[in-house]
């Protein structure tokens, strides 16, 4: 089983449409999570980190589920500039620390 | 804000050639990494540095070597290019060992031909 699993997509929704992207991990010990954003042949950029009690930035709403073992991001109200893959990101800190990508999911927002 | 800095953009070497990709950080961060990012299997770790002189392998550092002598500067090395290390390569850097957000450069994509 892999350490991070994301639906790949494509995810093809309209423009002023709600989206949401689930990740599960494996790692109970996972400590830090975050989204990060990555738009075609560039580099990924931090979108948001998720805390446990869920938060919110803008359009924006992370989510944690520890007993289930997965992240979530919600967009609302689509923008084309949302288009883009986005990546789910664990910390698990033991033994040191080690950093887990997601292969990510696609967006595509259509006029 | 955060500057990573890669050395080159675009760069095409030949099979069997020593290629030097060049990091630098900006931000006095300990820890930096090196990724290499192929269609369908998302980033992978090749190696990483928490501090200067110090290196840790990653998943995949077959056929790479890194060397860090400050603390700003990260250096992966191919000591003999072949084909299938034709890829987009990723320097990132944190700041401590807390599971921070690492910071990312703007990639090189490499071609080996």
């Amino acid at each position: 089983r892999k350490e991070v699993e994301q639906d790949p997509g494509p995810f093809n929704v309209p423009e002023g449409a709600t989206v949401a992207f689930n990740c599960t991990y494996s790692n109970s010990a996972s400590q830090s999570f975050f989204w990060y954003r990555q738009d075609c042949r560039k580099e990924p950029k931090l979108l948001m980190s998720v805390y446990s009690s869920g938060n919110e930035d803008g359009r924006f709403t992370a989510q944690l589920n520890r007993a289930s073992q997965y992240i979530s991001l919600l967009i609302r109200d689509s923008k084309l500039s949302d288009s883009a893959t986005y990546l789910c990101v664990l910390g698990t800190g033991t033994g040191g620390f080690k950093t887990i990508f997601g292969a990510g999911t696609r967006l595509f927002v259509k006029a | 804000d955060v500057k990573v800095t890669q050395s080159s953009r675009y760069l095409v070497k030949r099979t069997g050639e020593k290629v030097f990709l060049e990091c630098v950080q900006d931000m006095d961060h300990e820890n930096m990494f090196w990724y290499r990012q192929d269609p369908g299997l998302g980033l992978r770790l090749i190696y990483f540095s928490y501090d200067v002189k110090m290196k840790e392998k990653g998943d995949i550092p077959e056929g790479y070597s890194v060397s860090r002598e400050k603390k700003e500067r990260f250096s992966l090395i191919l000591e003999s290019a072949s084909t299938n290390q034709t890829s987009m390569y990723l320097c990132a850097s944190t700041p401590d060992s807390q599971n921070r957000p690492q910071h990312f450069g703007d990639g090189t994509r490499l071609s080996i031909l």
